[in-house]
């Protein structure tokens, strides 16, 4: 079965940097999209970012371009987060979630916890 | 990338039919098939329901469709049962960016 486990979450003060993982098994890793979404304290989901099957284009949400940037190691099933100048309002529980080529999110990890606080 | 809008909360009695609206604009929710909604219960992993406006995933009740017209798309629950009471995001891929709804709490009276 399908399994999406994230890692990497903790606590960063603002202006520092987090990077999460995202260890996928069950599926042909490399035959698929892959995107994070998260979810604020209280808020709704909002996505973040999506990377095409082979890493060759990427996409990403305006509140985080220049900021975050996705990518993926194929020979590992495990796409990464790397999160950059992070602010108060990127505390959130991220979420791995995996494409079905039909530009929706078939299948979702647990997520992972970033807060940032000073 | 406006969220898209939906209603806060919506509640119906087991066995009834509800419907939950999700508005967007002529650049996400009318020029795209792409709309999807979401099942979440607080603390778990978000579970598709509807992709591509009407289709279900493998394993998802009859009980729950999409449906859309013009800049709205709509997921319908029939014969509402207990664990249909959960969070509501509908999602539109359009432009190079997906947007999600801002989520709609379902009450199971």
């Amino acid at each position: 079965q399908v399994q999406l486990v994230e890692s990497g979450g903790g606590v960063v003060q603002p202006g520092g940097s987090l990077r999460l993982s995202c260890a996928a098994s069950g599926f042909t890793f490399n035959t698929y999209g892959m995107h994070w979404v998260r979810q604020a304290p209280g808020k709704g989901l909002e996505w973040m970012a999506y990377i095409s099957f082979d890493g060759g284009y990427d996409f990403y949400a305006d509140s985080v371009k220049g900021r975050f940037t996705i990518s993926r190691d194929n020979s590992k099933s495990t796409q990464f987060l790397q999160m950059n100048s992070l602010r108060h309002e990127d505390t959130a529980v991220y979420y791995c979630a995996k494409d079905n080529t039909g530009w929706a999110c078939d299948f979702w990890g647990q997520g992972t916890l970033v807060t940032v606080s000073s | 990338q406006s969220a898209l809008t939906q209603p806060a909360s919506v509640s119906g009695s087991p066995g009834q039919s509800i419907t939950i609206s999700c508005t967007g604009t002529s650049s996400d929710v009318g020029n795209s098939n792409l709309v999807s909604w979401y099942q979440h219960h607080p603390g778990t992993a978000p579970k598709l329901m509807v992709y591509e406006g009407s289709k279900r995933p493998s394993g998802v009740s009859n009980r729950f469709s999409g449906s859309k017209s013009g800049n709205t798309a709509s997921l319908t629950i029939s014969g509402l049962q207990a664990e249909d009471e959960a969070d509501y995001y509908c999602c539109s891929f359009a432009a190079s960016s997906w947007v999600f709804g801002g989520g709609t709490k379902l009450t199971v009276l």
